[in-house]
């Protein structure tokens, strides 16, 4: 399957702790995003990549939440402190960028409870 | 007002009916466009770019309006397995947020 994966699909936790999520995107693709989703609502962007510099990140992502894309290849969203509006779907989306296109192909995302 | 605007409905309609979707946008510098659809509890997926001079793929068609700012979804011959939600993508171009519209839901009944 050569399509963007996430991992895991669905996390559990206790308020208060901290968890951490990774997506690995379609090959060669160049831009990575990561969104949150909530019921009735289309997906919110959180912050982007292209390649390994984060070029853009939303006022939504508080100081609890980093992400980071060492390598320019796959990518990890780390939240801290872990609140129950918290809980979400969240969805990463790669695309080719510049030339290539700016369609975005998304993973199956991560479904977050928070207890 | 809000960057992207879409009614998010349900819009319900019988199999074989055309139906229509717009979605508005603030940002007069938007440069690229799409829709995706949506099933329940699954991931968006691209149905189809949207292309200044319009642009048709099978029963769909799209279609872009710059000086009034939206863009459409046309669907001919809806068929049971059309119901989803359309969600609009406005992105500006250059390194700047992408922005999905609350989506538009789909119900084609039988």
């Amino acid at each position: 399957d050569t399509g963007v994966s996430q991992n895991p699909r669905h996390k559990i936790t206790k308020r208060g702790q901290n968890v951490t999520f990774r997506c690995d995107p379609i090959s060669e693709h160049n831009r990575l995003y990561w969104y949150r989703q909530t019921l009735g609502q289309g997906p919110e962007f959180l912050t982007y990549f292209q390649n390994e510099a984060q070029l853009e990140k939303s006022r939504l992502l508080s100081d609890r939440f980093s992400a980071e894309r060492p390598k320019g290849s796959f990518s990890t969203l780390e939240i801290q402190r872990t609140e129950q509006g918290d809980s979400a779907m969240y969805l990463c989306a790669s695309s080719p960028g510049l030339a290539g296109g700016n369609e975005q192909f998304f993973g199956p995302g991560t479904r977050l409870t928070v207890l | 007002r809000k960057e992207v605007e879409q009614d998010p409905g349900p819009f319900n309609v019988p199999e074989g009916a055309t139906v229509a979707f717009n979605c508005t946008y603030s940002n007069s510098a938007s440069q690229s466009f799409f829709w995706y659809r949506q099933d329940c509890r699954k991931e968006p997926k691209l149905l189809m770019s949207v292309y200044s001079s319009g642009n048709e793929d099978g029963r769909f068609t799209a279609q872009l309006n710059r000086a009034s700012q939206y863009i459409s979804l046309l669907i001919r011959d809806s068929k049971l397995s059309d119901s989803a939600t359309y969600l609009c993508v406005v992105t500006p171009g250059g390194y700047q947020k992408v922005t999905f519209g609350i989506g538009t839901k789909l119900q084609v009944i039988p």
